[in-house]
């Protein structure tokens, strides 16, 4: 059962716009949230992280929204770039003894068309 | 500079050839992990290290083994290779209860 999921495999912005990229998640006991990003063959980068004490982490042009109630996660990109093209994968942090533990979700690739 | 570093990045084999992914960090982290990425299913995680000799069973750990006799090495091993083992592998570090650094990744294809 997928504890972390992104429904939207891949989006598409015209550069200047707005990026969002969703992630919901089943499990209430998640404690930290992260966004990675991977270009092709390379390895994920980590992008933006968030506490379940918070509701918004901003860095620079990112910005990560936590809503616990909805158990919903998003990543706003803004102004969105052709660098940012990418795919875009969501973790929860696991809980319990393995608290370095990552969940991920399935990914969206995100185009930005010059 | 601070690094993942994973060898080979590509690889080809036959079933039951026993083979060797190399992992290593230079960045003293105690935490090291694998994953693999397959399409539709995104990074599950294979086998996990909390520090030297301290090893645990990830969410797909079968037909999986891991050591951890160094801190700075997690080599993953494959016993006896089967073709549901193809996949993209990525071995990430990183201090306990931080963000994780992962490394270039091996696409290993058994055939």
């Amino acid at each position: 059962d997928q504890q972390v999921k992104q429904n939207s495999p891949s989006l598409s912005v015209q550069e200047g716009r707005i990026s969002i990229l969703n992630c919901d998640y089943t499990n209430s006991m998640f404690d930290y949230f992260l966004w990675y990003k991977k270009y092709p063959a390379e390895g994920p980068t980590f992008l933006i992280s968030i506490s379940s004490i918070k509701d918004k982490n901003e860095d620079g042009r990112f910005t990560v929204f936590l809503n616990k109630s909805a158990k919903h996660l998003s990543l706003h990109i803004v102004p969105s770039q052709p660098g940012d093209s990418a795919v875009y994968f969501c973790a929860a942090r696991g809980t319990g003894g393995a608290t370095n533990k990552l969940i991920f979700g399935t990914g969206t690739l995100l185009a930005v068309q010059p | 500079e601070a690094q993942v570093t994973q060898n080979p990045r590509y690889l080809i084999t036959v079933t039951g050839k026993k083979l060797t992914v190399t992992c290593s960090q230079n960045m003293n982290h105690e935490y090291m992990s694998w994953y693999r990425q397959d399409p539709g299913l995104g990074l599950r995680q294979i086998y996990y290290s909390m520090n030297v000799e301290v090893t645990d069973k990830g969410d797909v750990p079968e037909g999986y083994k891991v050591s951890r006799k160094e801190k700075r090495n997690f080599p993953l091993i494959l016993e006896s290779p089967s073709p549901n083992q193809t996949s993209l592998y990525f071995c990430a570090s990183s201090f306990y209860g931080y963000e994780q650094y992962f490394g270039p990744g091996t696409r290993l294809t058994v055939t």
